[in-house]
């Protein structure tokens, strides 16, 4: 079955730490993203990719760092810098974009920071 | 920058009730998507309009787009306990990223 694989599914981390979250898909999708999710306030997005080895920062990029090595595969890593990194955090693909394509979503990587 | 403002935030109904959820844009948009989170989950893809006054229907589903591309509607018919779930649209611009509203949280009383 084609689709976006997230991992881990939950995650627990010290403060101060780098956190690295993985979102690879076998959709053959062009376009990656990587959205926040926090209660009540919808999605909101942090880093997405349109090719390999580009990116494009989203309205929260700060204190995130993402990578685009391969079409497969866009990881996020929160960094020390996130001052409250402790979300939902939802990977998503498209065919092109971003565009006006319907975006496929992962099942999501619950972070916390203790 | 663009804003997709989203009511109401949440809706608790009894069954068999009808449910409705409005989308409003601060600017004109290319295209409006609806998705829905059922609890616990990811964002499932429902539907896209792209046409000044489109109107799609899924079973029990309405869609709408307006007449001027900045707001939309998702009305349920008689809702079921199925239908549980958090509904968000979505809009963008040309080829900018697509822009959430917060989300509509529907809770269906049996």
């Amino acid at each position: 079955d084609g689709g976006i694989t997230q991992s881990p599914k939950y995650l627990f981390r010290k403060e101060g730490q780098n956190v690295t979250l993985s979102c690879e898909q076998n959709l053959n999708h062009d376009a990656m993203y990587w959205y926040r999710q926090d209660p009540g306030q919808g999605l909101r997005l942090i880093y997405y990719s349109q090719i390999v080895n580009d990116f494009q920062k989203g309205d929260i990029a700060e204190g995130y760092s993402v990578s685009r090595e391969k079409k497969e595969s866009f990881p996020l890593t929160v960094t020390s810098a996130q001052k409250n990194p402790t979300a939902f955090y939802l990977c998503a693909s498209s065919i092109a974009g971003p565009g006006a394509n319907v975006l496929t979503f992962g099942a999501g990587s619950r972070l916390t920071v203790l | 920058g663009q804003q997709v403002m989203q009511i109401p935030q949440y809706q608790h109904v009894q069954e068999g009730e009808d449910f409705t959820t409005y989308c409003n844009s601060s600017t004109t948009l290319s295209n409006i998507q609806w998705y829905k989170q059922r609890p616990g989950g990811h964002p499932v893809f429902l539907i896209q309009l792209v046409k000044s006054g489109e109107v799609k229907k899924q079973k029990r589903l309405t869609f709408q787009f307006g007449e001027a591309k900045k707001n939309s509607s998702l009305h349920i018919t008689a809702t079921q306990t199925t239908d549980v779930g958090t509904y968000f649209c979505a809009g963008n611009s040309g080829n900018t990223p697509l822009v959430f509203g917060k989300g509509t949280r529907l809770s269906v009383i049996a």
